[in-house]
């Protein structure tokens, strides 16, 4: 009964191919978000949903795209992969509003070759 | 952009020893200050966090010191355990939005035996 969980673990694919990873939450949150971690540690928040509407979109290139069919789900589709976006991507999730825990999946290593 | 300045970037602690690691942020209207551990191949968690109408918080052997004047912050591991190795992470931002947190770069906890 994983709170957070997204798939795939790994992914490794070459240079212009188009990837999506998913996530989904089952802790009834309102909020969800996309983190990047580079190889240094840094998390970098990417975007976040609330109640299927974007509300922050940090300036990440325009062929990151995020997909929330519904409150429980938030998916990032990567089109044009370039070797730039090797890093680790954890989906979080969250109530809306001040004092509410981040609560994040356990990451996709993506790798592009 | 607004930063988050945390240091040192690795600690190697002795069992029993004292964990001291720093964070310092420049907006004044953040207002809300969590810490966040990582273990390998996990997402991060919440360990604790504080308003700055305090100046202490303590859960157990974790307590985050706040001074506000000075806008750093930091978080003291009393009697160091080595499963407390791992990457802790401070975090700043407005308690109204979480997806405004931004994060320290990190410090990598070492807790020898």
């Amino acid at each position: 009964d994983t709170a957070v969980s997204q798939t795939p673990k790994y992914l490794v694919t070459q240079m212009g191919n188009d990837k999506s990873i998913k996530c989904e939450q089952n802790l009834g949150h309102d909020t969800m978000y996309w983190y990047k971690q580079d190889s240094k540690k840094f998390l970098k928040i990417m975007f976040s949903y609330n109640n299927k509407e974007l509300i922050i979109n940090e300036t990440v290139p325009n062929r990151f795209s995020p997909k929330s069919p519904d409150k429980a789900h938030l998916n990032l589709h990567i089109n044009s992969l370039e070797l730039g976006d090797s890093a680790v991507y954890f989906c979080a999730s969250s109530h809306s509003g001040g004092n509410s825990p981040l609560h994040f999946g356990n990451g996709t290593r993506l790798t592009v070759t | 952009q607004q930063q988050v300045k945390q240091s040192p970037q690795s600690l190697i602690v002795q069992k029993g020893g004292i964990s001291i690691i720093n964070c310092a942020y420049e907006n004044t209207a953040f207002d809300y200050f969590p810490w966040y551990q990582q273990f390998p191949g996990k997402g991060p968690a919440l360990l604790i966090a504080i308003r700055p109408d305090v100046s202490e918080k303590k859960e157990g052997r974790f307590t985050i010191s706040f001074n506000k004047s000075a806008k750093q912050f930091s978080l003291h591991i009393m009697d160091s355990q080595p499963g407390d190795s791992a990457t802790y992470f401070c975090a700043s931002g407005d308690g109204g939005s979480q997806g405004n947190l931004i994060f320290g770069k990190g410090t990598k906890l070492s807790v020898k035996p």
